[in-house]
Formats: C-alpha cells, structure tokens, sequence
C-alpha cells in the first residue's frame, strides 16, 4: 500500500523568509500525481501545486515551488517570501493515476505539517 | 459558485442518533469521495462512488451508508451515532478519463459533525 510521510509536525518561519516542508512517499507505481495541500483554520482544503510523476521538471506556482525526486520519492515544497496567509496545516498527498479496476483511485495524505509565519 | 458543497456544516448531536449529510458538486465530475478527519487532523479515506457506483469501501463500520443517487451527488448517512465519530467530514469530487485520473480532486468545505 501507498503511504506518505511527513516528518516534520510543525515548522515556523519569519514573515519574507523561505521554509522548506519535506514529503517522502513510497509505492512501486511509476505513473502518479503528488500534490501539496493547504488547510487554514477555516478547514478549507486548497490545493497549491501538483506534480505528475512522469515529468521531470519541478512545478512552480508563483512562491510555491516543489524539489521532486523521484528515485528517492521525496517531494519537498518550498515557499518563499512567507506571508501571513500563509500559516496553515499542509498536507502532502499522492495518487496513482490509474485504479486496479480502472476506476477511482483515491488520494492518500501525510500526516501534515502545522506552519507559523511570525510577523 | 460553489464547485463541491455539503450541508450542514455543523452538526451537533446526541449519541445513538442517525444523521445525514449531504454533497454535490457542479463540476461535471464522474467521481466523487467521503473523507474523515479526525482531532489530529488525518484525513482517511471513506467511500469514493465513480457514476453512482462504489468503487472504494474502506474500512468503515456498517452504520456509515453511502448513497450517490446520480454522479452529481454523494450522502453519507450514519446510524446510531457513537462519541468516536466526532469529526469533520469531507467531500471531494474528481474526474477520470477511461480509467485514469485526471488532476486533483476538489474538496468541499467540511461538516464537523459532534456527537454528545
């Protein structure tokens, strides 16, 4: 079975500076998506980016970029230039692309990661 | 424009009541989800239903009953509510193209549902 972990409980960064969150996954699947998630207090699950397995460039979206390695099956997200909106519980995700039965297949979350931005 | 909603979004009620909750979503998805989470924040999995049918039936006890009267729908109705099914509960919907997935799946705000 699929599992992703998320080693680090909580993180906090200064308001402008850069964090890093560390996402590690393990599967024997080569096709799949890895997603990061966000969750604010108002419990809202907001996607933030979205990596397709089979493409070797990392993604960006604006100051969220991930360091995807596939042979280590780690996918890291990195957000620069913190903002206060930005403090919220982040969730790793993974997703094989095609189910046994060639139907749904879910998404498995890590455990997540509680960030503070301090102002 | 809500894209996937559920109603209520709070829920309080007493132990050993029945109670529902509901989901659609107007994105055109075939595929639709239940997840839970609990007080330390881990999302599981529930039931997933692709064209009003089950696909995914985790571990969950009999009083948990899905229904997806058409693809655009997915209840979730619990029976003989217990204090350990405190909790919030999500819905989510996503699309497959012939058997493969395609992109992310798209929540709904959350329930939280307490049991007294």
């Amino acid at each position: 079975a699929q599992t992703v972990t998320q080693s680090q409980p909580e993180m906090s960064v200064q308001e402008a500076e850069t964090v890093t969150l560390s996402c590690t996954y393990d599967t024997s699947e080569s096709d799949y998506y890895l997603f990061w998630y966000k969750q604010p207090p108002s419990r809202q699950m907001i996607l933030v980016i979205r990596q397709e397995a089979y493409k070797q460039q990392n993604a960006t979206e604006n100051r969220f970029s991930v360091n995807f390695q596939k042979a280590a099956k780690s996918f890291s997200l990195k957000i620069s230039d913190s903002q206060l909106g930005d403090a919220a519980m982040y969730f790793c995700a993974y997703r094989r692309r095609r189910g046994a039965q060639g139907g749904s297949e879910k998404l498995v979350f890590g455990k997540g990661t509680k960030l503070t931005v301090n102002p | 424009d809500t894209a996937v909603s559920q109603t209520p979004k709070y829920l309080v009620t007493q132990m050993g009541n029945d109670k529902s909750i509901k989901c659609e979503q107007n994105l055109g998805h075939d595929t639709m989800y239940w997840y839970k989470q609990d007080s330390k924040k881990f999302l599981k999995i529930m039931f997933s239903y692709n064209n009003k049918e089950l696909i995914i039936n985790e571990t969950v006890p009999n009083r948990f009953s899905p229904k997806s009267p058409d693809k655009a729908h997915l209840n979730l109705h619990i029976n003989s509510l217990e204090l350990g099914d405190s909790a919030v509960y999500f819905c989510a919907s996503s699309q497959l193209d012939r058997g493969y997935v395609v992109g992310e799946l798209f929540f709904g705000e959350g329930s939280r549902l307490t049991v007294l």
